[in-house]
């Protein structure tokens, strides 16, 4: 069973637009830690956010903020005014304290920006 | 203080060569992972390592991969024989311990032509 779930495979948007990427995980464990990646065309990967289990305070930085609610499981990220640098593909990842040497990827969303 | 190190950022190797990838870790960090990145998809765990030790290989396929990080060094994960099915990206991450604190290389780019 996969256990971080991004459903949205591409989106395109237009420029200044906000957009939403949506993400689920699955855990049985009550400690567990959620990331935000950015991978642009170079190929590198640049972190976002790292959120614990215990924190479900949503979190803004700049034009990007992010919305955790443990009752859907959700981690979904928002990024308000898109700009074309924002293209990319982002990942979501889950790591669990139990299993803690690894991290579970979701298949990640690519995002255009349209200008 | 350099991030995780990883080289070569681009390799290409025919079919039946091997292909060997080197990541040194973030100073401080005695922790290192290895994730594959096959085209179009997200990263996925191959190995976990300290130093001289395989802690969890789950990821790792039975034959023709394997994985170091010796006393002194940087780790190196091997595949021999390479076949096309091996092209993707192989990322390194390491850490202190715990796996909130990774932080990723740049990755190695293999293609086997």
């Amino acid at each position: 069973a996969q256990k971080v779930t991004q459903a949205q495979t591409e989106i395109s948007v237009v420029e200044k637009e906000d957009v939403t990427l949506d993400c689920v995980y699955e855990t049985r464990d009550t400690t567990y830690y959620l990331f935000w990646y950015k991978q642009p065309p170079s190929g590198e990967l640049v972190f976002l956010i790292r959120r614990n289990s215990f924190d479900e305070q949503n979190e803004i930085s700049g034009r990007y903020s992010w919305n955790f609610q443990k009752s859907t499981s959700s981690f979904n990220f928002t990024i308000t005014a898109s700009q074309v640098v924002d293209s990319a593909v982002y990942f979501c990842a889950l790591s669990e304290a139990e299993t803690g040497n690894q991290f579970y990827f979701g298949t990640g969303t690519s995002l255009t920006v349209i200008p | 203080n350099a991030g995780v190190m990883q080289n070569p950022r681009h390799l290409v190797r025919r079919r039946g060569q091997e292909a060997r990838l080197r990541c040194s870790p973030m100073k401080g960090h005695s922790h290192v992972y290895w994730y594959r990145q096959l085209p179009e998809e997200g990263l996925k765990f191959m190995v976990y390592l300290q130093k001289e030790n395989i802690i969890d290989e789950s990821g790792m396929p039975k034959e023709r991969f394997s994985a170091e990080f010796p006393k002194e060094g940087p780790s190196i994960l091997r595949i021999q024989q390479v076949v096309r099915g091996d092209s993707a990206a192989y990322f390194c991450a390491s850490s202190t311990g715990f796996s909130y604190g990774y932080t990723f290389g740049s990755g190695t780019r293999l293609t086997v032509v």
